[in-house]
């Protein structure tokens, strides 16, 4: 049975520092990964999609990253900013199906 | 373009009663996915549509829940007997055509916060 995990659950930051964010997997046979974000009492964003056969996607300050071989994913966010808070969720594909397995989330508080 | 919508935004209801909640796709998404998201939890799978048909029932937790995409678009989730554990949001999503094993991004709707009473 695929589980994903986030570490750590919540973390805090200065604005302006750079900060990654995991997501583990135990089950390395996934069709693609997910991260999103999702503020407190709102949907979920999606933010970057990796498909198995990727190693990273960019989008503006935000990176992520695919290993499947190790069952890892990490979402790096340089330069925070206060708007960055929220709840980042990773999520995978599990083999042949369409669902997401999501991990519990980090929530992020950037300071200013 | 349109996002996913769902409504109602919020239902409060009495124990033992019948819900409804709908969930309206991005125009043109075949595939539609229903999640339901506890307090500091993330999101758990429900059901999933391909078209009209439920390709993957395999979430919902027992029979008192069912949903329904009768002409491929709007998709209702339907609770019969709402007990207080049922209180939740429930989330919806869609998705362009999966080709070939390929899944593609998931879009999700702003939820529906279910609370029995």
């Amino acid at each position: 049975k695929q589980e994903v995990t986030q570490i750590p659950a919540a973390l805090s930051v200065p604005e302006g520092e750079n900060l990654v964010l995991n997501c583990s997997f135990t089950d390395s046979a996934i069709y693609n990964l997910q991260w999103f974000r999702q503020d407190p009492g709102k949907g979920l964003t999606s933010l970057l999609l990796i498909q198995s056969s990727q190693r990273e996607q960019t989008s503006g300050r935000l990176n992520a990253s695919l290993d499947k071989s190790s069952g890892r994913s990490t979402l790096y966010i340089a330069a925070s900013q206060p708007g960055d808070s929220a709840t980042y969720l990773c999520a995978v594909i599990p083999g042949n199906t369409g669902k997401l397995i999501f991990g519990q989330g980090t929530t992020l508080q950037v300071k200013p | 373009g349109a996002g996913v919508s769902q409504t109602p935004s919020n239902k409060v209801t009495e124990k033992g009663k019948y819900v409804e909640l709908r969930c309206d796709p991005i125009s043109g998404h075949t595939a539609l996915y229903w999640y339901r998201q506890s307090l500091g939890q993330g999101p758990e799978f429900l059901i999933y549509f391909q078209g009209t048909g439920a390709a993957d029932d395999s979430g919902l937790p027992n029979d008192r829940f069912f949903a329904v995409r009768p002409e491929g678009s709007v998709s209702t989730l339907k609770i019969q007997r709402t007990e207080r554990g049922d209180s939740a949001v429930y989330l919806c999503a869609s998705s362009p055509l999966h080709r070939g094993g390929i899944y593609n991004e998931q879009f999700f709707g702003p939820g529906t916060r279910l609370t029995v009473l």
